[in-house]
């Protein structure tokens, strides 16, 4: 099974740093991406793990844990542009497809 | 530039006509993908393609029809058998087996 599970809603402050969680079914994996996507607009590809570890893009930063079946996304210095929806996808072995999940509403308040 | 286009942006259309949304492709991706979005939900894949002249049903796909005549072009065509059609539909496209998928803006769709 592909079954991705993340929490359906976040809330944070401005200038704080939040921890976005996705778990997976680990059998097959073969790698995990991570989206943000606006209110009526397209997702826009954030990070994408394969090996285990941690993945630093400026304020963003992705983990992995293959064995575990756990992925994070870490907002740092949030903004009030960061407030969006943030999907979790994975990819199998003999899958062309992603696998998304239902995403994470993150709202960031002054 | 390269990219992914879909058109139109919004499109309404009268309960039981088919309808048929755009996507087309200049990043020579061999795989196409259609996803549906519901409000607060995730995507849901109702067709995909990874060749020329195939494609395959996803989760979604009853009331849909797709097709694939060229690498650059993917159309989805809601037909009157979908019974709740008003979404927003993705089209997106990746050039190999498991990576990062490129999307259109999307196409907005209301039946009324």
């Amino acid at each position: 099974g592909q079954n991705i599970d993340q929490p359906t809603e976040m809330t944070a402050t401005e200038g704080a740093i939040v921890q976005i969680n996705c778990t997976y079914q680990t059998s097959g994996f073969n790698g995990l991406f991570w989206y943000q996507q606006h209110a009526g607009e397209a997702p826009t590809f954030l990070s994408y793990n394969v090996l285990d570890g941690l993945e630093e893009k400026g304020r963003f930063s992705s983990f992995l844990s293959r064995s575990k079946g756990y992925s994070y996304l870490l907002l740092k210095e949030l903004q009030m542009k960061d407030s969006a929806s943030y999907l979790c996808a994975t990819s199998y072995s003999g899958y062309s497809t992603l696998t998304f999940g239902k995403g994470t509403m993150l709202l960031v308040s002054p | 530039d390269g990219g992914i286009t879909q058109s139109p942006k919004y499109l309404f259309r009268k309960e039981g006509q088919n309808v048929t949304l755009s996507c087309e492709q200049n990043l020579n991706h061999d795989a196409m993908y259609w996803y549906r979005q519901d409000p607060g939900q995730g995507l849901r894949l109702i067709y995909y393609s990874q060749i020329v002249n195939d494609f395959q049903k996803g989760d979604i796909a009853e009331g849909y029809s797709v097709s694939r005549e060229k690498k650059e072009s993917f159309p989805l065509t809601v037909t009157s058998a979908q019974k709740n059609p008003t979404a927003f539909y993705l089209c997106a496209s990746n050039g190999r087996e498991g990576t990062e998928a490129f999307f259109g803006q999307g196409t907005r769709l209301t039946v009324v």
